[in-house]
């Protein structure tokens, strides 16, 4: 089945880029939505962005003047950048593949999540 | 931005049926899905297109969607099922969350 692994450093200093990368096995990536989604320590989830389609990218609005979302299709992996972060980026980091379709309304949900790495912003 | 909400927390005792509710505008003319985080965990898919379990979800566990107001219903709550619930839904190309409920079995 498919399983998703989320891979990158714990620590990220203040004002730097926060580098993550989800390798995928058991399935392609040129098929489905590949999503980044965050979560604050006892907060809730947030949805960081997706891409597809070989390297088409959606981003939450909020986020989408620091975000780059890419895919590597030779390595079946996509990864994150976010950049200038600050202690309010400090969360659990899940990568996870989304399913989307419909025709008049559009559905959209996520069957497969990593376990999620932790990213600290501290000097 | 579009925005769903969902109450903070709900109480429930065994074998009793739980209803989380989650709204937002317009909210059946979208489709809605569910997840499950227990601690320290992952989030799991239980609901997703309003009313679809996926393999391996228990049957206790159902959806609706109406109006302005999606609602993911446990029947015969288990111990077992304690944990944060999170609705989610598509609009205008973003993914959104709601901020979550707290699902106690008491």
């Amino acid at each position: 089945q498919v399983q998703l692994q989320e891979l990158g450093p714990g620590l990220v200093k203040p004002s730097e880029t926060l580098s993550l990368t989800c390798t995928v096995s058991g399935g392609s990536i040129t098929t489905y939505y590949w999503n980044w989604i965050r979560q604050p320590p006892g907060k809730g989830l947030e949805w960081i962005g997706y891409t597809y389609n070989n390297g088409s990218t959606d981003y939450n609005p909020s986020l989408e003047s620091r975000v780059t979302i890419s895919a590597d299709t030779s390595k079946n992996q996509f990864s994150l950048k976010l950049t200038s972060v600050t202690a309010v980026d400090t969360a659990i980091y899940y990568c996870a593949r989304g399913a989307r379709g419909g025709n008049l309304y559009y559905y959209f949900y996520m069957d497969v999540w990593g376990k999620g790495t932790t990213v600290t912003v501290s000097s | 931005s579009y925005e769903l909400t969902q109450p903070p927390s709900v109480s429930v005792s065994p074998g009793q049926t739980a209803s989380i509710t989650c709204s937002g505008d317009k909210l059946g003319d979208k489709f809605a899905c569910w997840y499950q985080q227990k601690p320290g965990q992952s989030p799991i898919l239980v609901i997703y297109q309003d009313t679809k379990r996926p393999s391996g979800i228990p049957e206790r566990f159902s959806g609706s969607n109406s109006g302005n107001t999606a609602t993911l219903t446990i029947s015969g709550t288990q111990a077992m099922d304690e944990a944060d619930y999170y609705c989610q839904a598509w609009d205008s190309s973003t993914v959104v969350f709601g901020g979550g409920t707290k699902l106690t079995v008491l």
